[in-house]
């Protein structure tokens, strides 16, 4: 199983800050994925990435997939309390199944 | 939207027991998935599933593990003889034929062996 080290672990910021998390792996991945759990729930994908160098928006969210394609990172434009929760980044491996780090833990202070 | 449907939300169940946890996937998707979480650590892959086959599987994923379409729409893992380590959120997933790598999770079951 390939690894995937997020980092931080935990991130506590004021609202309207800004944010940047990371998720790197030393092997190459086909593709990555990003979540987000909050307690007690299922993870919600939020993007895939796929080619090296790509950059996704998802409204105050942006993402980016390293050239090599073993890392990615996720930027948060002005943080709103909404986006405290658990991100996950996952790397497609194999056949079919995903290799989850153990997630950036983001709060979001009001 | 379509979305990834499980019951029960949380099951209880005494040492040695069997259980069956259900997932309805979303419908147009051919490819299922089981992963689970034990509390405080990562998602972990259990199952893929594609054709009434099981297509890849973990080393977690022994003997006391099985699992089945029974019908058009639903998805079960069953685990025979439950373990206290078996507690854990069991997560099922379900993707594209052709998009295997972008999987929809649903809320999970919350199995707890006492």
């Amino acid at each position: 199983t390939q690894l995937l080290e997020q980092s931080p672990q935990f991130l506590s910021i004021q609202e309207g800050e800004n944010l940047t998390v990371y998720c790197n792996s030393s092997s190459v991945f086909s593709s990555l994925q990003w979540y987000r759990q909050e307690p007690g729930e299922g993870p919600v994908l939020l993007v895939t990435v796929v080619t090296g160098g790509e950059v996704k928006k998802l409204k105050r969210l942006t993402f980016q997939f390293g050239d090599a394609r073993k890392d990615s990172s996720l930027h948060i434009t002005a943080a709103q309390p909404g986006d405290t929760g658990l991100y996950l980044c996952a790397g497609a491996e194999g056949n079919n199944r995903l290799a989850f780090g153990k997630g950036n833990q983001v709060v979001v202070i009001p | 939207e379509p979305e990834v449907t499980q019951t029960p939300s949380h099951q209880v169940t005494q040492m040695g027991q069997e259980v069956i946890l259900r997932c309805v996937p979303i419908s147009n998707h051919l490819y299922f998935y089981w992963y689970r979480q034990i509390l405080g650590q990562k998602v972990e892959f259990l199952v893929s599933f594609y054709n009434n086959e099981i297509s890849e599987k973990s080393e977690i994923f022994d003997d006391q593990f099985s699992v089945e379409r029974p019908d058009g729409s639903n998805f079960t893992l069953k685990i025979r003889s439950t373990k206290l380590e078996d507690s854990a959120m069991y997560f099922c997933a379900s993707s594209e034929l052709t998009r295997r790598d972008t999987q929809y999770f649903g809320p999970g079951t919350r199995l707890t062996v006492l």
